[in-house]
């Protein structure tokens, strides 16, 4: 098993640019989630998802949108790329949408926007 | 509003020693903790979760102690090696059963 595989793993962007992080799980996760991780910050959600089909913002969700047309899929598109968007994603799932626990984590995407 | 901390940033230990990192948390509501080892340049790692209606659990070297009165968790990790070294970090599941990370503890391990 592959588990939620990131890519790109390294970004970096102009002010403006739009890009699409993708993340995969093969794992029939219902349960999938963005976060990004700052120094000094902790992890910070971004989007969630509790099933194909279903969206919903998490902590930081602006300049950020989100779909999720399969299972496994959940990419995360920045739409007008901003310096403050400069951070290390990470995209997580878990078996359950309701419990919320023990969420697995893809290896991470740096994003650098000039 | 919820808020998880920890008490020491940094941790450095001498290999085969015992480590013991903290976690305090605010929210006397969270029902669920979990505890992640993250190496550098990887993502979160899950270590050990323990529910709200335990005191302690145990894994393999590590075991998590969870005390409500004072609202603290701490991640005991028995014989440290060199492969420990990493940022732990604790997560508690409060209202709306969002996950809220703590900013992480920094292990060295000395050989």
């Amino acid at each position: 098993n592959a588990g939620v595989t990131q890519t790109p793993k390294f970004q970096v962007l102009k002010t403006g640019q739009s890009m699409t992080l993708q993340c995969a799980q093969d794992m029939n996760h219902e349960y999938m989630s963005w976060y990004r991780q700052d120094p000094g910050m902790g992890l910070r959600l971004i989007h969630y998802s509790v099933g194909a089909g279903i969206t919903d913002q998490g902590e930081v969700p602006n300049g950020y949108n989100v779909s999720r047309s399969t299972t496994e899929d959940f990419p995360l598109r920045l739409l007008s790329a901003a310096p403050s968007q400069t951070s290390v994603y990470f995209c997580a799932s878990s078996y359950s949408s309701r419990a919320n626990e023990k969420l697995f984590f893809g290896s991470g995407t740096q994003l650098s926007v000039l | 509003g919820e808020s998880v901390g920890l008490h020491l940033p940094t941790l450095s230990v001498q290999e085969g020693d015992n480590s013991i990192i903290n976690c305090a948390y605010s929210n006397s509501a969270s029902d669920y903790f979990i505890w992640y080892k993250q190496e550098s340049g990887k993502g979160p790692q899950f270590i050990i979760d323990i529910r709200s209606n335990m005191d302690k659990r145990q894994g393999q070297r590590v075991t998590v102690l969870l005390n409500k009165t004072v609202k603290h968790l701490s991640l005991q990790i028995a014989a440290t090696q060199p492969g420990d070294s990493a940022v732990y970090f604790c997560a508690e599941r409060g209202s709306g059963s969002r996950l809220t990370f703590g900013e992480g503890t920094q292990l060295t391990v000395n050989p």
